[in-house]
């Protein structure tokens, strides 16, 4: 079984620029997540779907950011325009059912903006 | 606020010595526990868990963690280290209820294997 998948695995960007991220879940489960870690800092939570919608965006950090899951299927999270402060590791992460279950993370994309 | 707390930035140990990285967890609620293992050029692989049950939990690659409820930790064990398990390590804390479900994490051990 395929794990969570995650492209590009590196993105190197210059301030103002549009990069799209995307994550390939595990096939079947319908909880999809997205966190990251800024410099060396806590791994955080930007959001949650459930299939095609969000059930908590409450990590999202502002308005540049754009997540969708059309389908229900992978996910894409757009940074738009990208901000220095941007610079980090963003992981997706899967889950079959709401609760408890474990999360699979994927590699990560290490995205720096210049 | 619910938060997870690794005192420890960076740890190193000698091949074949025993291992403690330590956690402390605040929140509110029955806890859920996590450990995680990120190797370098590696994503997150889960390490073990902690629903409820026995406090003792048994994980993969060797680890063991402990969960004592009075000292609000999920201490993570190796008796005996190898160059392999050079790794960052981080601890973390589900949030499944109120209708969330996320996990909070902490900041991360670095862990350093000296041959």
């Amino acid at each position: 079984e395929a794990g969570v998948t995650q492209f590009p695995s590196h993105s190197v960007i210059e301030k103002g620029q549009t990069v799209t991220l995307r994550c390939d879940p595990i096939s079947g489960h319908d909880n999809l997540y997205w966190y990251r870690r800024v410099m060396g800092k806590e791994i955080k939570f930007l959001l949650h779907f459930v299939k095609e919608s969000k059930q908590d965006e409450s990590g999202m950090p502002n308005n540049r950011f754009l997540a969708e899951r059309t389908g229900g299927t992978y996910s894409t999270l757009k940074v738009q325009p990208a901000e220095l402060e941007d610079s980090g590791v963003y992981f997706c992460a899967s889950s079959q059912d709401h609760g408890s279950e474990t999360q699979y993370f994927g590699p990560g994309t290490r995205l720096l903006v210049l | 606020a619910q938060s997870v707390t690794q005192p420890d930035i960076h740890i190193t140990v000698s091949e074949g010595a025993s291992l403690e990285l330590r956690c402390n967890y605040s929140y509110g609620a029955t806890p859920y526990l996590f450990w995680y293992v990120q190797s370098p050029g590696q994503g997150l692989q889960l390490l073990l868990k902690y629903f409820s049950g026995d406090t003792l939990v048994q994980g993969i690659k060797g680890f063991e963690a402990e969960f004592k409820r009075s000292q609000s930790s999920f201490n993570l064990r190796k008796p005996s280290v190898h160059w392999s398990d050079a790794a960052e390590y981080f601890c973390a804390v589900g949030m499944f209820s109120g209708g969330y479900n996320k996990l909070i994490f902490g900041a991360g051990t670095r862990l350093a294997v000296h041959p």
